[in-house]
């Protein structure tokens, strides 16, 4: 069955650092790939998407890259905030059914 | 954006009750809702799908007497957890999809925090 791979976290930076969170997959046929973010306190966001080999999803300075050949969609940030703090989950959709698969969410903590 | 809420946010109870979760879509009608069950650590596990006025359907390993789904409206579903357990002690998730134009999209409520004594 599908399956999704994140990083364990927590994943603790300083401000300005640059961010990776590894996320790796196992699918049938071609997932559309997603990060969500969850803030403490609210409910999942979709941060965003990727629906096709080589698409590159972006939103509020985070990027991810839709790999096939390395069955991966790692999510950077060239410099994070204090705001960024929260746990990112990594999630997929295969075969119609648009109900996402989620890896097991990496926290990232951002000092000042 | 899309709100969806959860009531209540946080419940303690004893073992052998039972305990109504509460999921409103704000300000949009979700033709279908989803109930998800997160561990410590652990990803999000999709206990059921529902569609408004139509009995919800169920991930294996669900039971369906003792997680009740109710999605009666266009904007609220219940998550009843009946004669809960220590076990059943976990952090729900509702998600609400608002309609057939773009299926991969789902808003997500905060989570309720249930702790069975």
């Amino acid at each position: 069955g599908d399956s999704v791979t994140q990083m364990e976290g927590p994943v603790t930076l300083s401000e300005e650092a640059f961010l990776t969170i590894n996320c790796t997959y196992t699918a049938t046929g071609y997932p559309s790939l997603f990060w969500y973010v969850q803030y403490p306190g609210e409910g999942l966001q979709l941060l965003l998407k990727a629906t096709k080999a080589d698409d590159k999803g972006s939103n509020k300075g985070f990027e991810a890259t839709y790999r096939k050949e390395t069955t991966s969609f790692h999510l950077e940030k060239g410099s994070v905030q204090v705001s960024d703090s929260a746990v990112y989950f990594c999630a997929l959709s295969s075969g119609g059914s648009y109900i996402p698969t989620f890896g097991r969410g990496t926290s990232l903590i951002v000092h000042p | 954006g899309a709100v969806v809420s959860q009531h209540p946010s946080r419940v303690i109870c004893k073992s052998g009750t039972s305990v109504k979760i509460e999921c409103r879509s704000l300000d949009f009608q979700a033709t279908t809702m989803f109930w998800y069950r997160q561990f410590p650590k652990q990803s999000l596990m999709l206990m059921a799908t529902s569609n408004e006025g139509s009995k919800a359907t169920y991930e294996q390993g669900v039971e369906k007497d003792k997680f009740l789904i109710n999605h009666a409206s266009l904007t609220l579903s219940t998550l009843t957890v009946t004669s809960a357990h220590p076990e059943d002690s976990s952090f729900y998730i509702c998600s609400a999809r608002p309609g057939l134009a773009n299926q991969d999209t789902q808003y997500f409520g905060p989570g309720t925090r249930l702790t069975v004594l």
